[in-house]
């Protein structure tokens, strides 16, 4: 069973700096998802994806922030500039299907540090 | 604008005694409802949904929760409850009145059980 995946698992970064983080879903899972969770608090919607569209953007996501799905299969989040306040867990979750009532299969995570 | 409200950070019980954890929503339409689980260095699990239909789902490891479309609720319950099942739990909302995929979670409740 291969899972939703996410690359790196941990990443330290300098403020300023760029980051990019991966994110494999299930095979043949059309939906994917990206969300941001700090501690103590619950997943933060960021956006998702059907197929290589993207379909919806959080306002809270500055332009700092892209996302990718070149070929809908994996997916690349981009931090540019980062600043400190980007620490957080970033997920990434995907789910089948045509329909809204399935549920979302998440990956472990990506942690960044900014320092 | 969908939204989802856990009032309790942390709820305690001990080992064999029913345990309810609270979720309440606000949605345009009509909403479908999550529960997911997160256990420590591990991804969110999914618990159960609401769809349509009968207001009791049950789900995975004895959880069921109670929709109430007037109270805007949809409370986890467990008659007993297990060491094992300390850990953090989410609400999660998403409002069929958007035609959107966009998924709201709550900030939510960490259940401590005790033996």
């Amino acid at each position: 069973d291969t899972g939703v995946s996410q690359d790196p698992r941990h990443k330290i970064t300098k403020r300023g700096q760029n980051v990019t983080f991966r994110c494999d879903p299930i095979s043949e899972h059309n939906r994917l998802y990206w969300y941001r969770q700090t501690l103590g608090q619950g997943p933060e919607f960021l956006t998702y994806f059907q197929n290589e569209a993207q379909l919806e953007k959080s306002r809270l996501l500055s332009d700092r922030f892209s996302a990718e799905r070149p070929k809908g299969s994996f997916s690349t989040l981009e931090i540019q500039r980062t600043e400190q306040g980007d620490s957080a867990m970033y997920l990434c979750a995907s789910s089948p299907g045509q329909s809204m009532n399935t549920e979302a299969f998440f990956g472990q995570g990506t942690r960044l540090t900014v320092v | 604008a969908q939204s989802v409200a856990q009032p309790e950070d942390q709820v305690n019980v001990a080992e064999g005694n029913p345990l309810t954890v609270k979720c309440t929503y606000s949605v345009s339409g009509n909403p479908y409802l999550f529960w997911y689980v997160q256990y420590p260095n591990r991804g969110l699990q999914f618990l159960l949904k609401y769809i349509t239909g009968d207001n009791l789902v049950k789900g995975s490891y004895g959880f069921e929760a109670e929709f109430n479309k007037s109270q805007t609720s949809f409370h986890l319950k467990k008659p007993s409850a297990l060491v094992s099942d300390s850990a953090l739990y989410f609400c999660a909302v998403r409002d069929q009145g958007t035609g959107g995929f966009k998924t709201i979670f709550g900030a939510g409740t960490r259940l401590f059980v005790k033996a």
